[in-house]
């Protein structure tokens, strides 16, 4: 069965730094999709993306987050300038379509440890 | 404001028997509801969803039920086993987005 996949699984960057998180969505998946997950809580949403430009996003999803689908396979996101909170579970999603009944597919993320 | 919250953080089961998870929303905007599993190092997995103008819906060894009188979802699972020990997340999509908005989780534990 496809799936998403993400990479790395762990990434440790000093404060500061940029950082970028990879994603390979399903093949002919068209909505694509960043959440998060701090420790111990819910998963929050981040950010939305299709066709090229991003849907919808969250009050978490300020100027130092940007999105990208450099090419037809990969879905990033890139933190400019880490913060110590930016320490979280990062989840990549796809989608085929926007219906209700097309589910999203998560990956199975990449833990994000700011030192 | 807007939530999607869970009753219970942790519940134990013997295996074989059956689980209910419970899940509470307060916006009778939302059009869809999905419940998602959660293994150890994975990332949320479907198990089933059901729309806003259904009250039941049956999938394999699980089921959801819908009161929208009281804003209200459960999820049963039958027979429960040792592969069902997860997390279990309840989510809602709105009518006019389609961003997924979780709940808090439920841990079950089941034991042998």
């Amino acid at each position: 069965e496809p799936e998403v996949t993400q990479t790395p699984s762990h990434q440790v960057t000093q404060m500061g730094q940029e950082v970028i998180l990879r994603c390979v969505p399903i093949s002919n998946h068209l909505y694509f999709y960043w959440y998060r997950q701090i420790l111990g809580q819910k998963v929050e949403f981040l950010v939305s993306f299709y066709n090229n430009e991003i849907s919808e996003k969250s009050e978490i999803f300020d100027d130092q987050f940007s999105v990208e689908r450099p090419d037809g396979s990969n879905f990033t996101l890139k933190i400019r300038s880490t913060k110590l909170e930016d320490s979280a579970m990062y989840f990549c999603a796809s989608a085929r379509l926007v219906s209700l009944n097309q589910p999203q597919h998560f990956g199975d993320g990449t833990r994000l440890s700011i030192l | 404001g807007e939530s999607v919250g869970l009753h219970l953080p942790t519940l134990s089961v013997q295996e074989g028997d059956n689980s209910i998870i419970n899940c509470a929303y307060s916006n009778s905007a939302s059009d869809y509801f999905i419940w998602y599993k959660q293994e150890s190092g994975k990332g949320p997995q479907f198990i089933i969803d059901i729309r806003s103008n259904m009250d039941k819906r049956q999938g394999q060894r699980v089921t959801v039920l819908l009161n929208k009188t009281v804003k209200h979802l459960s999820l049963q699972i039958a027979a429960t086993q040792p592969g069902d020990s997860a997390v279990y997340f309840c989510a809602e999509i709105k009518a006019a987005g389609n961003k997924l908005t979780f709940g808090g989780g439920t841990r079950v534990l089941v034991k042998p």
